[in-house]
């Protein structure tokens, strides 16, 4: 069974802080994702990555970057942490072999930035 | 860009009952439709999709339709239990011929079946 996890479940950190979060998925999945969370919003997309190395935009990548050294890791990063980040993120990955694979997602990590 | 909308945002049934959760696209290019479920404190979880060349599909208690023409589709679920509880969303992806079709997700529903 597909395990996407997420490193941290819940992460309290300041404004202006540097931060990082962290995924690994295990069945060697080509594509992972990075979504946001927000309550009446639905899942924004914030980063995605086809392949080492790669990253693509989402709909949401303001105040976001990210990377893929590895193919079974993907991480965000708020470079500078603010308020409105608080949410809730949510780490997918699916495999490149055909078109529109189901998503697996972790179980997600609740950022309070304060 | 795709904009899915999704209503209702929250469906209170009593158990037995038939539950149905409908939402709108706005892009004609999109060609697949799934459905997640969120149980409290975890991630989305896959529970049934369709593509734009079927109009119906059905899995035990859960079913989905889709109306191209319309640019909507609905999910089902008949006699609902209280484990059917949890954070529904939809979503529509156009996959442009990629794996990486990006899905474009709902608002969700929370759906709460009371014994």
């Amino acid at each position: 069974d597909v395990k996407v996890t997420q490193s941290s479940r819940y992460l309290v950190k300041r404004t202006g802080e540097k931060v990082f979060l962290e995924c690994v998925q295990d069945m060697d999945h080509e594509n992972m994702f990075w979504y946001r969370q927000d309550p009446g919003l639905g899942l924004r997309l914030i980063y995605f990555s086809y392949d080492v190395k790669m990253k693509e935009k989402g709909d949401i990548p303001e105040g976001y970057s990210v990377s893929r050294e590895k193919k079974e890791r993907f991480s965000l990063i708020l470079e500078s942490a603010s308020t409105n980040q608080t949410s809730m993120y949510l780490c997918a990955s699916n495999p490149g072999d055909r078109h529109n694979s189901p998503l697996h997602f972790g179980n997600g990590t609740r950022l309070t930035v304060t | 860009g795709e904009n899915v909308e999704q209503h209702p945002s929250t469906l209170s049934v009593q158990e037995g009952d038939s539950a149905v959760i409908k939402c709108t696209y706005s892009d004609s290019a999109s060609n697949y439709f799934p459905w997640y479920k969120q149980e409290l404190g975890k991630g989305p979880q896959l529970i049934i999709d369709i593509r734009s060349n079927v109009g119906e599909k059905k899995d035990q208690r859960i079913a989905v339709t889709l109306n191209k023409t319309a640019k909507h589709f609905s999910l089902h679920i008949t006699e609902t239990q209280p484990e059917d509880s949890a954070v529904y969303f939809c979503a529509a992806s156009s996959s442009g011929g990629t794996s990486y079709g990006k899905l474009t997700f709902g608002q969700g529903t929370i759906l709460t079946v009371h014994p």
